[in-house]
């Protein structure tokens, strides 16, 4: 099966700074990445995916990328603000297979 | 966005006891649905894939008489933890997955069990 593996565990930064978290895979035939936010005791939301015809996609602040050659692909956060702390999750393929997750925290 | 939701958002039981989770999807109809367990500080661990109709596929590792799913309808899934331990006790989550928009899937807000 799939397997997903997401850096870093944990990450800090600074009120207006960028973020970035990586993941990586291993089934080939993965073809849509999606990225969910995780907010205390809440179920994840959707806040971008992208699918495998596709290098890049930006959603306002938010944008993520895809290299289907290195099997990665990455969330940015951009001009990074409190409300975005939570823990972020990637997936890969339809099956849902998550990565451990991203705990941000963004202090003002 | 679709609008999952799940019932009871928490749930506490004695030892023993049976607990029965529902995941409805509002307003799209969801071919498939995803149940997940997730304990605390720790990823979703995927416990089965049930389709409307058919017999649920657990992942490794999953008793599937312990946690029985059943996916009657495409708008329904309930998942039942059978003689609940304490050891049970976790964030249960489904997620469904539009049967009209490929790919995408939606996740209930999560039901906390606690068993005593």
């Amino acid at each position: 099966g799939e397997n997903v593996e997401q850096h870093p565990s944990t990450l800090s930064v600074q009120e207006g700074d960028s973020a970035v978290i990586k993941c990586t895979y291993s089934d080939s035939a993965s073809n849509y990445f999606p990225w969910y936010k995780q907010e205390l005791g809440k179920g994840p939301q959707l806040i971008i995916d992208i699918r495998s015809n596709v290098g890049e996609k930006k959603d306002q602040r938010i944008a993520v990328t895809l290299n289907k050659t290195a099997k990665h692909f990455s969330l940015h956060i951009t001009e990074t603000q409190p409300e975005d702390s939570a823990v972020y999750f990637c997936a890969a393929r339809y099956d849902m297979r998550f990565g451990a997750g991203t705990r941000l925290t963004v202090k003002p | 966005g679709a609008v999952v939701s799940q019932h009871p958002s928490w749930v506490i039981c004695k030892s023993g006891t049976s607990v029965k989770i529902e995941c409805r999807s509002l307003d799209f109809q969801a071919t498939t649905m995803f149940w997940y367990r997730q304990f605390p500080k720790q990823s979703l661990m995927l416990m089965a894939t049930s389709n409307e109709g058919s017999k649920a596929t657990y992942e490794q590792g999953v008793e599937k008489d312990k946690f029985l799913i059943n996916h009657a309808s495409l708008t329904l899934s309930t998942l039942t933890v059978t003689s609940a331990h304490p050891e049970d006790s976790s964030f249960y989550i489904c997620s469904a997955r539009s049967s009209e928009v490929y790919n995408e899937q939606f996740f209930g807000p999560g039901t906390r069990l606690t068993v005593l």
